[in-house]
């Protein structure tokens, strides 16, 4: 077990509407990045947030947010969800200011109907 | 603009025998590469991670080789059992806090 932990493990929702999935880092870790992995896919990079700012994101719209707390856990919040978000989506926490050696939690399963 | 190539989706060997895969990146020039191992349906889980100033790094039945020079860098699992059975996923990294890139990984099935 990695100690990073991810919430809900699997969500249905509905083309147009919003989803807020949440993670919590690993204890020490105050980098977290989000990935989007499709069916057969690699994870594709969506942003990191470091020390509750953002720092560096992927190829995906604005419709992808994020936030990072104090206590470093994270949410990855969706608008207007289209059929092609449907993807395992994982948070990964490493040591401050590394990306050396990212935990992983187990995912989020998200289909879009 | 930056690529990472996995050598062949998937690869099926047979108990006991060695298993390499290999990772090549274009318009890189990492400090460093990782190796993970993803099982269905869970996150991916570190293995191994080498820097641009190491040739070659092993850890139990694992090495990881790294080339600068080919852009390439393998990997292989000696004497290797079913339970190594799972995707490999690479991930050449920029030094600092540069976010991880991933291949798409090549599927391993060890069959007994």
């Amino acid at each position: 077990e990695t100690g990073v932990t991810q919430s809900p493990t699997h969500l249905i929702k509905t083309r147009g509407q919003q989803v807020t999935l949440r993670c919590s880092s690993q204890s020490g870790h105050n980098t977290v990045s989000w990935y989007q992995q499709a069916l057969g896919q690699g994870p594709q990079f969506i942003f990191q947030y470091y020390r509750e700012e953002e720092n560096g994101r992927g190829n995906f719209p604005p419709r992808f947010s994020g936030l990072q707390f104090p206590n470093y856990s994270s949410e990855l919040n969706v608008n207007a969800l289209e059929l092609d978000d449907s993807a395992l989506y994982l948070c990964a926490s490493s040591f401050p200011g590394t990306n050396e050696k990212l935990f992983f939690g187990s995912g989020t399963q998200l289909s879009v109907l | 603009s930056q690529k990472i190539e996995q050598n062949s989706e998937a690869l099926n060997i047979q108990e006991g025998k060695t298993a390499t895969l290999t990772c090549n990146y274009t318009n890189y020039s990492p400090a460093y590469l990782q190796w993970y191992r993803q099982d269905p349906g869970r996150g991916p889980v570190f293995l191994l991670l080498i820097r641009e100033n190491e040739k070659e790094k092993r850890k139990e039945r694992l090495k990881v080789t790294f080339d600068t020079t080919l852009k390439q860098s393998l990997f292989h699992i000696t004497a290797s059992q079913p339970a190594d059975s799972a995707t490999y996923l690479c991930a050449p990294t920029n030094s600092g806090n540069t976010p991880l890139v991933f291949g798409k990984g090549t599927r391993l099935s060890v069959i007994a």
